[in-house]
């Protein structure tokens, strides 16, 4: 069945870097953008940007320019957001889902991850 | 870009049906016609239930409806039942290839 799968919860100090994999299944991985959420303990969704899976091109949300990097590995169907120079506030879920626009539905997301903790904490 | 207007909670009783608002801007909302709705469960992660702004998923259920004028969408739930007790996010494009979420709405089912 259709369906991504995120990598395992982390623990990193501040200062550290993180790389949150996504893999995807079930489906043509270069036809559907994927995209990145963010969402801090008890708080809202936030859109962190959006990666095209078939020219590998990102784009990046206000606020997650700098240290926020999306890539792909299309060997292996996998989306990656690795995140450098780790603060406190970068403790959050980080989901990634796929945009189904060109498959059915325009500008909504279909597909879910089960989303990663990243813990960032001396 | 500036997160769409949800009120925080809304609540309603078991069989009633509730409304719940999203409130954007013309660079949003106002502007493209594919407000997209989300429903999350405690420690789960966000379910696709409207698309493009009135279209549901395959497998949704139709007590879900929504629709969207001028700057403002509504997600409409009738019928409640305990399973609805969710928090529910809009979205929308918001033009350059960028989207943006609502602050979410904590849906109470008495």
């Amino acid at each position: 069945q259709v369906q991504l799968v995120q990598s395992g919860s982390e623990l990193k100090k501040p200062g550290a870097s993180v790389k949150v994999s996504c893999k995807a299944s079930g489906y043509t991985f270069s036809r559907y953008a994927i995209i990145w959420v963010r969402q801090a303990p008890g708080q809202g969704l936030e859109w962190m940007g959006w990666i095209n899976t078939n020219t590998g091109n990102p784009t990046y949300a206000q606020g997650f320019t700098g240290r926020f990097v999306f890539s792909l590995d299309t060997s292996v169907n996998t989306a990656y957001v690795q995140i450098s120079n780790l603060k406190a506030e970068d403790t959050a879920i980080y989901y990634c889902a796929r945009d189904c626009s060109g498959g059915g539905c325009d500008d909504a997301f279909d597909v879910w991850g089960q989303g990663t903790l990243v813990t960032v904490s001396s | 870009q500036s997160a769409l207007t949800q009120p925080a909670s809304v609540s309603g009783s078991l069989g009633q049906s509730v409304i719940l608002s999203c409130t954007g801007t013309s660079g949003d909302i106002g502007s493209y016609k594919t407000v997209s709705w989300y429903q999350q469960h405690p420690g789960k992660a966000p379910k696709l239930i409207i698309y493009e702004g009135s279209k549901r998923p395959s497998g949704v259920s139709d007590r879900f409806s929504a629709s969207q004028s001028g700057i403002t969408a509504s997600l409409i739930v009738s019928g409640l039942q305990a399973d609805d007790e969710a928090v529910y996010y809009c979205c929308s494009y918001a033009g350059r290839t960028t989207w943006v979420f609502g602050g979410g709405t904590k849906l109470a089912v008495l």
